[in-house]
């Protein structure tokens, strides 16, 4: 069963960092691209950044400002948002979820993930 | 950015019933479209991937169909459990982008 779980989340203050953890259990971890996507309160979901199996690739939201650093560690099954200069519209749920599928080879669009499998979220609160 | 509309925002149903979603791109995203559904506190379900592929595990009530520009989600007859809200998402072009949702209620 796959599973992912997100944590490092809580309460910061504006200006702040914060780093998220997403521990994958239940697939090959270090075949799939992953993903994270936040929801704020209320709000639809926002694709927030994507990182390629072996980190060649990484993708960000223009919105983030490159605020936002992903990366992965694939030895412990491991994904990783350093999130800095944290403002109050950061204020979401964030999710990690992994690709559909693995996606070597592909090319173009065929590369470009869709999110199956999504961790519970973790809740991060941007406030003074 | 490739912007998604969703329309309704909100379809009101009763059981039984067969709900039409649309979404439409702001340009061609091909097939690459995908489905969601997310009920209150839960993370989103994959339902439909590349337009009109059902993801595992998916009841066939679900359908998904189109391409290009405008595509179109059919459930074809509610169940209680499907009163939730609906997302697209295009992986056609980064940024990677989701419509607003529609809200299937009762």
């Amino acid at each position: 069963e796959v599973r992912l779980v997100e944590s490092g989340g809580g309460l910061v203050k504006p200006g702040g960092s914060l780093r998220l953890s997403c521990t994958a259990s239940g697939l090959t971890f270090s075949s799939y691209n992953m993903n994270w996507v936040r929801q704020a309160p209320g709000k639809g979901l926002e694709w927030v950044s994507s990182i390629s199996s072996t980190s060649r690739y990484i993708y960000y939201a223009e919105s983030l400002e490159g605020r936002f650093t992903s990366s992965r560690d694939n030895a412990k099954n491991s994904l990783y948002l350093q999130m800095n200069s944290l403002r109050v519209e950061d204020t979401a749920v964030y999710y990690c979820a992994r690709d559909l599928k693995p996606r070597n080879p592909c090319s173009g669009s065929s590369c470009n993930p869709e999110f199956d499998y999504w961790g519970q979220g973790i809740l991060v609160t941007v406030s003074s | 950015e490739i912007v998604l509309t969703q329309s309704p925002a909100t379809l009101s149903l009763s059981p039984g019933e067969r709900a039409t979603l649309s979404c439409r791109a702001s340009q061609s995203v091909s097939s690459f479209l995908a489905w969601y559904q997310q009920k209150p506190g839960q993370a989103p379900r994959l339902l439909v991937y590349d337009a009109s592929n059902r993801a595992a595990g998916i009841p066939a009530r679900f359908s998904g169909s189109g391409s290009g520009t405008d595509f179109t989600l059919t459930i074809s007859s509610l169940e209680v459990e499907d009163f939730a809200v609906y997302y697209c998402q295009q992986r056609s072009n980064w940024p990677l982008t989701f419509g607003g949702g529609t809200k299937v209620e009762i």
